[in-house]
């Protein structure tokens, strides 16, 4: 059984620094990409980041980049956003999500068949 | 960015009811649409792919149908456990993006 549990969600202050985790397991990690998406409070979904199956292309949205760096480590099955100069904006259940496809990267042509439960992340003075 | 516009906003419909959401782009997507059910407090479940393949474990009431700009999301025969909040997504073009949620509740 495929499953995704995220961690590391909290209240921090505008411009404090966070470390979001996914415990990946039921699936070989290493061979699927790997999402981060976001959902502020009572509003819609938020792609936010992806990375390839063995970590070395990472792609953001721009409302994150150059402040967030998706990373995985494939030897324990886990996924990472770190997140720094954090806004109130950023303010959201943050969710990893499997890539559907047995595929190292595809930007396009892609779903997300499996979530984790998403930990909040509240930026706030 | 490819802007995706669902409509209706909400819905409200009974059980046994036949349903369908409708999502359109800003500009031609081909046939990659996703759907995707959330129930409160919940992580969303993906239904639909390539909008049209239903997802392994998700029931034949659900279909999808379309290509181009204009998409639907069909549900048959409504059931209790429907009731959720409904979203699409484009995966043509880069970065994904998706609509803004379509909730579907209880008459």
């Amino acid at each position: 059984e495929v499953q995704l549990v995220e961690s590391g969600g909290g209240v921090v202050q505008p411009g404090g620094s966070l470390r979001l985790s996914c415990a990946a397991s039921g699936f070989t990690f290493d061979d699927y990409a790997m999402h981060w998406v976001r959902q502020a409070p009572g509003k819609g979904l938020e792609w936010v980041s992806l990375i390839s199956g063995d970590g070395g292309s990472t792609y953001y949205a721009d409302s994150v980049k150059g402040r967030f760096t998706i990373s995985r480590d494939n030897s324990k099955n886990s996924l990472y956003l770190q997140m720094n100069s954090l806004r109130t904006e950023d303010t959201a259940l943050y969710y990893c999500a499997k890539d559907i496809y047995e595929q190292q990267l595809a930007l396009t042509m892609t779903a997300y068949d499996y979530w984790g439960q998403g930990t909040l992340v509240t930026v706030s003075s | 960015d490819i802007q995706m516009t669902q409509s209706p906003s909400s819905v409200s419909a009974s059980v046994g009811d036949r349903v369908t959401i409708t999502c359109r782009a800003s500009q031609g997507i081909s046939s990659w649409l996703a759907w995707y059910q959330q129930k409160p407090g919940k992580a969303p479940k993906l239904l639909i792919y390539a909008a049209s393949s239903l997802q392994s474990g998700v029931p034949s009431r659900f279909s999808g149908s379309g290509s181009g700009t204009d998409f639907t999301l069909t549900i048959s025969s409504l059931q209790p456990e429907d009731f959720a909040t409904y979203y699409c997504q484009q995966a043509n073009s880069f970065p994904p993006t998706f609509g803004q949620g379509t909730k579907l509740e209880i008459k």
